[in-house]
């Protein structure tokens, strides 16, 4: 595997379900980022985690939970979603030092669907 | 409090023509400026980047400019060929800063 992965790509969940999502960054960078995508919106950043710290909560509600066990993986937690939080949720990575440290690398993106 | 603003949301062009994007920008604290393209079904790869030092980058087809008194840029991209046709997102970062603002996007259709 190369770049930034996640899975699943798709996933649909009710509103009382638990579910996870992952990513996994192939690139040696030390920081991850969780965003949320909704159709015709900016990309909106959720979660920053720089070497393995949480330096990023932009006011996401509870019900969304990260979880960075180590500089490759990501998780996000998901329970009692409502239908508002379908979206399109992308990881991505990238240095935090350097001449290319704004770059970020995307994953496909999981397409979340709350019914 | 969007930033970052993309205020064209589709762009058609014909093929071989130029195909201008543009982004206005409001924060000042802001000096580094990227685009990065998106099609359906992938993530967002990065494009093309601009530092606040300079009013110009280019990178074969692609070019940015900057107009740091507009506070606006804008990428060419000449000639459009149809494997372009994707969506087009500005974003900024600011000084010492690794986290980007991401505007709303611009989906560019090129036509045959």
């Amino acid at each position: 595997e190369t770049g930034v992965t996640q899975t699943p790509r798709h996933l649909v969940m009710g509103m009382t379900n638990k579910k996870s999502l992952k990513c996994e960054q192939h690139l040696g960078h030390n920081a991850m980022y969780w965003y949320k995508q909704s159709a015709k919106k900016p990309l909106e950043l959720m979660f920053v985690y720089s070497l393995e710290e949480r330096v990023e909560n932009n006011s996401v509600p509870s019900r969304f939970s990260p979880e960075c066990p180590n500089s490759s993986h990501l998780f996000l937690h998901l329970h009692t979603l409502q239908p508002e939080d379908s979206a399109l949720y992308l990881c991505a990575s990238s240095e935090t030092s350097g001449g290319s440290y704004y770059e970020q690398y995307f994953g496909p993106g999981t397409r979340l669907t709350v019914t | 409090d969007q930033q970052v603003k993309q205020n064209s949301p589709s762009l058609s062009v014909q093929e071989g023509r130029i195909s201008i994007l543009n982004c206005d920008y409001t924060n000042s604290m802001f000096d580094y400026f990227l685009w990065y393209k998106k099609y359906p079904a992938e993530g967002p790869t990065f494009l093309i980047s601009i530092s606040s030092i300079k009013d110009k980058n280019e990178d074969g087809r692609f070019t940015v400019f900057l107009n740091k008194s507009a506070k606006h840029l804008s990428l060419h991209i000449v000639p459009s060929q149809p494997g372009d046709s994707a969506v087009y997102f500005c974003a900024a970062a600011e000084v010492n800063d690794y986290k980007l603002s991401f505007g709303a996007g611009t989906t560019v259709t090129v036509r045959a």
